[in-house]
């Protein structure tokens, strides 16, 4: 089965800092895809990244990139210039890539604060 | 577009009682997924339904069932309620055309159950 952990249960940094979330995954698939969703006080689940596996780049929105480490099973999350409005949980998310496979396996999530 | 909708948001219910929750998928949209989510375990997948047909399920008691209508709306059916039941409930949908494809998360129904 595949688990994912993220491995900090807390950040904080400082408005306008860079910041970087981390999560493993095991995994014995090769073809699969990667998300990473933030979840405001609000609780709705947002959407921040998404990542397949059988692409080599890095993907980027805005000022959201990841570092996608296939080898090594690692996908990071760095947040540049962060906001206020990014303070959320962050949940890193599996799904593996078959007919029919829409079921996500979260991580426990990463609660990040930024501070004015 | 509208995103996924559900409703209620918040419910209380007492133990023994059974629940129903509802969810509107984004338009064009015919994957449904539901997810449990609590302190303890944190976010589990409970089913998802294609086209009517649940394809997909989670380790969970049968108490908690599921169905999906034409219009791709889906509900979810919670009966004999146990405290333990008490979460955030989140559903999910995608378009998806036969692979895989990007959820997108409703705001989600708050079940106490006392």
């Amino acid at each position: 089965a595949q688990t994912v952990t993220q491995s900090q249960p807390e950040m904080s940094v400082q408005e306008a800092e860079t910041v970087t979330l981390s999560c493993t995954y095991d995994t014995s698939e090769n073809n699969y895809y990667l998300f990473w969703y933030k979840q405001p006080p609000s609780r709705q689940m947002i959407l921040v990244i998404r990542q397949e596996a059988y692409k080599q780049q890095n993907a980027t929105e805005n000022r959201f990139s990841v570092n996608f480490q296939k080898a090594a099973k690692s996908f990071s999350l760095k947040i540049s210039d962060s906001q206020l409005g990014d303070t959320a949980m962050y949940f890193c998310a599996f799904m593996k890539e078959y007919q029919g496979a829409q079921k996500l396996v979260f991580g426990q999530g990463t609660r990040l604060t930024i501070n004015p | 577009k509208a995103g996924v909708t559900q409703t209620p948001r918040y419910l209380i219910k007492t133990r023994g009682q059974q629940v129903t929750l509802s969810c509107s998928p984004i338009s064009g949209h015919r994957s449904v997924s539901w997810y449990q989510q609590t302190p303890g375990q944190g976010l589990q997948f409970l089913f998802e339904y294609f086209s009517e047909t649940q394809r997909n399920k989670g380790n969970f008691p049968g108490r908690f069932s599921g169905r999906q209508f034409s219009n791709s709306r889906s509900e979810m059916n919670v009966s004999t309620l146990e405290l333990g039941d008490s979460a955030l409930y989140l559903c999910a949908s995608s378009f998806t055309r036969g692979y895989t494809d990007t959820q997108y998360f409703g705001p989600g129904t708050r079940l106490t159950v006392l």
